[in-house]
């Protein structure tokens, strides 16, 4: 396995609370992904990142924001949880930005 | 705007006959394609890419066949066995400036393979 942790595996929280998930990597990799699978949308891209504090946005960004200060971890914050970010997370990592290694996801509900 | 598209939600075959999974792409700019597969309730998995600058790419059972001009891409398996059965998602790469690459996923097509 790809040295990749996701946490927490699970998690339920309230609508309107502040919400972060943690990848963390042990491949000293470059790139570093968050993406968002839904039932008829697939695998959606969020936030990546290509180096340390050097983010940019997905496809669907919006409610969410990133952080990476190490090259090991890349943090995905929910502001403000609403219910349609109802999901199962998955951190990928990359050397080149090609082929990409995920983690075991993590299951987010807001109530 | 999707980018890449499975347009088949599911697939079903039988056991030891071929499993053809199709992909489309708008984006030119895609240079680099990639299969993953995923099981219920744990991470996708790579399984075999391509380069542009090739047009099959095979590895064991699985091959995978890239059109440019028709921008598309699909991935034979063969013989199909019972354990391939999973959702696969194709995948492409481009490089969004600065040399700075992501990857951009289809919605997934459920193979099922029947014995």
């Amino acid at each position: 396995d790809a040295g990749i942790t996701q946490s927490p595996r699970h998690k339920v929280t309230e609508t309107g609370t502040p919400v972060t998930l943690r990848c963390h990597q042990t491949e000293n990799h470059r790139y570093m992904y968050w993406y968002r699978q839904d039932p008829g949308h697939g695998l959606r891209l969020i936030h990546y990142s290509y180096g340390v504090k050097d983010t940019d946005k997905g496809e669907v960004s919006d409610g969410y924001s990133v952080s990476r200060s190490k090259t090991e971890d890349f943090l995905l914050t929910l502001e403000s949880a609403t219910s349609s970010q109802t999901s199962v997370y998955f951190c990928a990592i990359s050397p080149t930005g090609t082929e990409a290694f995920f983690g075991q996801g993590t299951r987010l509900t807001v109530v | 705007d999707q980018q890449v598209k499975q347009n088949s939600p599911s697939l079903s075959v039988q056991e030891g006959r071929i499993s053809i999974l199709n992909c489309d792409y708008t984006n030119s700019m895609f240079d680099y394609f990639l299969w993953y597969k995923k099981y219920p309730a744990e991470g996708p998995t790579f399984l075999i890419s391509i380069s542009s600058i090739k047009d099959k790419n095979e590895d064991g059972r699985f091959t995978v066949f890239l059109n440019k001009s028709a921008k598309h891409l699909s991935l034979h398996i063969v013989p199909s066995q019972p354990g391939d059965s999973a959702v696969y998602f194709c995948a492409a790469s481009a490089d969004s400036g600065g040399s700075n690459y992501k990857l951009t996923f289809g919605k997934g097509t459920l193979l099922t393979v029947n014995p």
